[in-house]
């Protein structure tokens, strides 16, 4: 199946910093990509969906500018946690849309530890 | 209602085993729909994606879906203890790249 680079796999950062997750789609183009939130033993919670040369839409509750994203190319999108705070602590998943067939492909996933 | 419904297990059975995991849905406009295995701190990775109703087998694994029932079922045969897993189910309409994510049911398989 197609492949979904997601980088870094794990950070850990002060309180008040930024942390910038990329997500790439490494042989197919995603025009859509998704990013998630997962706490441990829950199910994946859609944050935001990222569309190519385009703002993100947000899901309700999710604050854009806490989390921001940039979907610049057909093959990466980023996602900005800033002003990172430890309650910002979490696995984020993002997922690419494969264009031609629809199928859905997933990251590994970061994991981000605010201290 | 949520528009997918999945046991959240968990659900514990013996090596080699048939295991049978479900969703229901009350979405009459889904039409792609998708199984994922998701391994504790890793990122869900597709295991089956079927379009409109039917069967689809690939290797151990066999899809179905009742789109007159909205029931959709993911079946694992000769089950082994590396099956052992969250398994989500995730579904759409035509015409939008929006999934929608059953809760996910824990599987265990015992040695």
């Amino acid at each position: 199946g197609a492949v979904v680079s997601q980088h870094p796999s794990w950070v850990i950062c002060k309180s008040g910093t930024s942390v910038k997750i990329e997500c790439r789609s490494l042989d197919f183009q995603a025009t859509t990509m998704f990013w998630y939130r997962q706490f441990p033993k829950q199910s994946l919670m859609l944050m935001a969906t990222s569309n190519e040369g385009s703002k993100a839409t947000y899901e309700q509750g999710v604050e854009k500018d806490k989390f921001l994203i940039n979907h610049a190319s057909l093959t990466l999108s980023t996602l900005t946690v800033t002003s990172a705070h430890p309650e910002d602590s979490s696995f984020y998943i993002c997922s690419a849309t494969e264009t031609n067939t629809g199928e859905l492909f997933f990251g590994e996933g970061s994991r981000l530890t605010v201290l | 209602q949520k528009e997918v419904e999945q046991d959240p297990g968990p659900l514990s059975v013996p090596e080699g085993a048939i295991v049978s995991l479900n969703c229901t849905y009350s979405n009459s406009a889904f039409q792609y729909f998708m199984w994922y295995r998701q391994y504790s701190r890793k990122g869900p990775e597709l295991l089956m994606y079927t379009y409109s109703s039917g069967n689809k087998e690939d290797g151990r694994f066999t899809a179905q879906v009742d789109k007159s029932s909205k029931y959709i079922s993911l079946f694992i045969r000769d089950s082994q203890p590396s099956d052992s897993a969250t398994y989500l189910c995730a579904m759409s309409g035509r015409g939008t790249y929006k999934y929608i994510f059953g809760t996910g049911t824990r599987l265990k398989v015992l040695a």
